[in-house]
């Protein structure tokens, strides 16, 4: 069974920490990886995608590596600020199960001023 | 274009009432996805369309479910005879071929 594993559920950091996100996978035939962001009740907002072809990918803040290889993936986030504070989830496209995305459950950052 | 749209925001209803949700995907979308949210976990996948052929399904959704992309533009999402463990957020996403997933804000449903 192809899963996604987002490790930890939960972190809590001071303003101005840099930090980490993981994210595992369990088949390295993957279409690509896409980090998403998700504030309470809400939708998601696309952060990063990342193709299959590619290493990494950079948004301001922002930096999502990719190895394939290993099944993992991990969103850094650079001098973290309050309004940081959300669920941030990765999904992949596995490449040999059809087009759907497949979810973590996410986790949980929560930025103290 | 302003997005993915879904409607309504909020729904709630009595057991064993019928449900129908609404997504207005990015247009030059050809892949518009259902996704199921419950409380402290990951989307679920449900279903999508590419154009208007339905061409996967969870078997999360059962018989009670059902979905339409008429002439490949809007979907919606029917639950027929609804129960308390249908209440979810129902996720619409769109996408042009494998590139970035947007997706819409949600519809609440709260089965009472």
């Amino acid at each position: 069974k192809q899963e996604v594993t987002q490790i930890p559920a939960a972190l809590s950091v001071p303003e101005g920490e840099n930090l980490v996100l993981n994210c595992s996978f369990t088949d390295s035939a993957i279409y690509n990886l896409q980090w998403f962001r998700q504030d309470p009740g809400k939708g998601l907002t696309s952060l990063l995608l990342i193709q299959s072809s590619q290493r990494e990918q950079t948004s301001g803040r922002l930096n999502a590596s990719l190895d394939k290889s290993s099944g993992r993936s991990t969103l850094y986030i650079a001098a973290s600020q309050p309004g940081d504070s959300a669920t941030y989830l990765c999904a992949v496209v596995f490449s040999n199960s059809g087009y759907a995305l497949n979810f973590g459950k996410g986790t949980s950052l929560l930025v103290t001023p | 274009d302003t997005g993915v749209s879904q409607n309504p925001r909020h729904k709630i209803t009595k057991r064993g009432q019928n449900v129908t949700f609404r997504c207005d995907p990015i247009s030059e979308h050809n892949r518009l996805y259902w996704y199921r949210q419950t409380l402290g976990q990951g989307p679920e996948f449900l279903t999508y369309f590419q154009n208007e052929a339905q061409l996967e399904k969870s078997r999360l959704l059962s018989d009670r479910f059902s979905a339409e992309r008429p002439k490949g533009s809007f979907s919606t999402l029917e639950i027929q005879r609804t129960e308390q463990g249908d209440s979810a957020m129902y996720l619409c996403a769109s996408i042009w071929g494998v590139s970035e997933a947007f997706f819409g804000q949600g519809t609440r449903l709260t089965v009472v």
